[in-house]
Formats: C-alpha cells, structure tokens, sequence
C-alpha cells in the first residue's frame, strides 16, 4: 500500500496568511494526487485533482503542486471559511490512502 | 447534478451487521464508480472498497476483506456496503463517494455520512 504523510498536522494562522501543507508519498504516484476540505461533521469536498487541477468552483486562493512524491497545497490568503481539516489522498493504485489530516486553526 | 443520499444512523451490537444505503439521484448511475469512506470518531478518512455497477466488479481493501460486501441495484439507482462481524472499532460514519476517472480518480461527490455505533 502507498502511504501519505502530511504535515504539519495542524497549524495556527490568521486571516490572509498564506499557508502550504505538504503531503509525501511513500512511492512515486506521478500526478494522481487530490486534495480534500473537511469542516466539523460535514463530508470531505474536493479541492483540487492530479496534483494542481482546481476542482469547479473552488476558490482560486487554493492551488496545488508537485509530482512523484511531494505535493503541496496552498491557500494564498486565508478566508475564515477556510479553517477545517485538510486531507491529500492518492490515485494512483488501489487502495486508494489518504493522508492523516492538517488541522488549519485560528490563530 | 448527481447527488448521493445515504441511509440513517445505525446502532449495532458487536457480531451483528450492517448495510447501509447510498441513493444516486442525476447522472447515470451504471457508469459510475461507487466508493465508500469511513471516518472513525476524531480520525481519518480510510477507504473501504468500491462497485462500478455498470461492470459488476468490486474492489475491496484488504483490511476488510471477507467482513464487507459492496453492491448495486440498477433499478433503484442505490449502492450499498454491508459490514459484518461487527466490533466497536467499527464504531465511525461511512460515507459513499463517487470516483470520477475523469478528475483523475478523485472523489468529487460524496453522500452526507451515516453514523454507525456499535455497542453493547
């Protein structure tokens, strides 16, 4: 099985910080790497696909990059909608993993 | 627009099983693949396996191998995961999700998550 990494696992931040949340994978996945928002008791919503596609209607202070194994994920002007968990997950082969979160809190 | 509508929260005894519904509303159903998440209480997400009912053919993760069991009915445009042998580590919300090749495998669609508790 591919295993994710992410880190930090959480991270305080103010509104209008930029932020990056890196996500490593234990093998090479090329691009097939998504990006995931969560808020408290709601289900995960796709941000971004294959690494830095801007899933529709996704703000475009999110943005994606990388490829084989590091991949980052940056919101360049933290909104106060924003503060949720964050999860990468992989695609390249099954099962298909995700990592174990970033907690993006108010600072 | 495809929606997917899950079944309501369970409560389950250790041994028992469970089957919960996701419901396709828009869309085509039978091309589609239909997936399943669980997200334990405070942790992360862990994929459970897949159906592409237009195939027949499931994909299951390892771990729960033998213990769920993943189908489709054409008919009413609903996926199920049934789990058995449960344990209160089952204890979790499962969400079904659809994974779009096109988005390169991603989960762009998710169901609004049934609690699942299993107690004594």
């Amino acid at each position: 099985d591919i295993q994710m990494t992410q880190s930090p696992s959480s991270l305080s931040a103010s509104v209008g910080d930029r932020v990056t949340i890196t996500c490593r994978a234990s093998q090479s996945i090329s691009s097939y790497l998504n990006w995931y928002q969560q808020t408290p008791g709601k289900a995960p919503k796709l941000l971004i696909y294959t690494a830095s596609s801007l899933q529709s209607a996704v703000p475009p202070r999110f943005s994606g990059s990388g490829s084989g194994t590091d991949f980052t994920l940056t919101i360049s002007s933290l909104q106060p909608e924003d503060f949720a968990t964050y999860y990468c997950q992989q695609s390249s082969s099954a099962p298909w993993t995700f990592g174990q979160g970033t907690k993006v809190e108010i600072k | 627009q495809v929606q997917l509508v899950q079944s309501g929260a369970e409560v389950k005894k250790p041994g028992s099983s469970v089957k919960v519904s996701c419901k396709a509303s828009g869309g085509t159903f039978n091309s589609y693949d239909f997936n399943w998440v669980r997200q334990a209480p405070g942790k992360g997400l862990e994929w459970m396996g897949g159906i592409i009912p237009i195939f027949g053919t499931t994909n299951y993760a390892q771990k729960f191998q033998g213990r769920v069991t993943i189908t489709a009915d054409e008919s009413t445009s609903t996926a199920y995961m049934e789990l058995s042998s449960l344990r209160s580590e089952d204890t979790a919300v499962y969400y079904c999700a659809r994974l779009l090749r096109q988005l390169g495998g991603s989960f762009d669609i998710w169901g609004q998550g049934t609690l699942v508790s299993v107690s004594s």
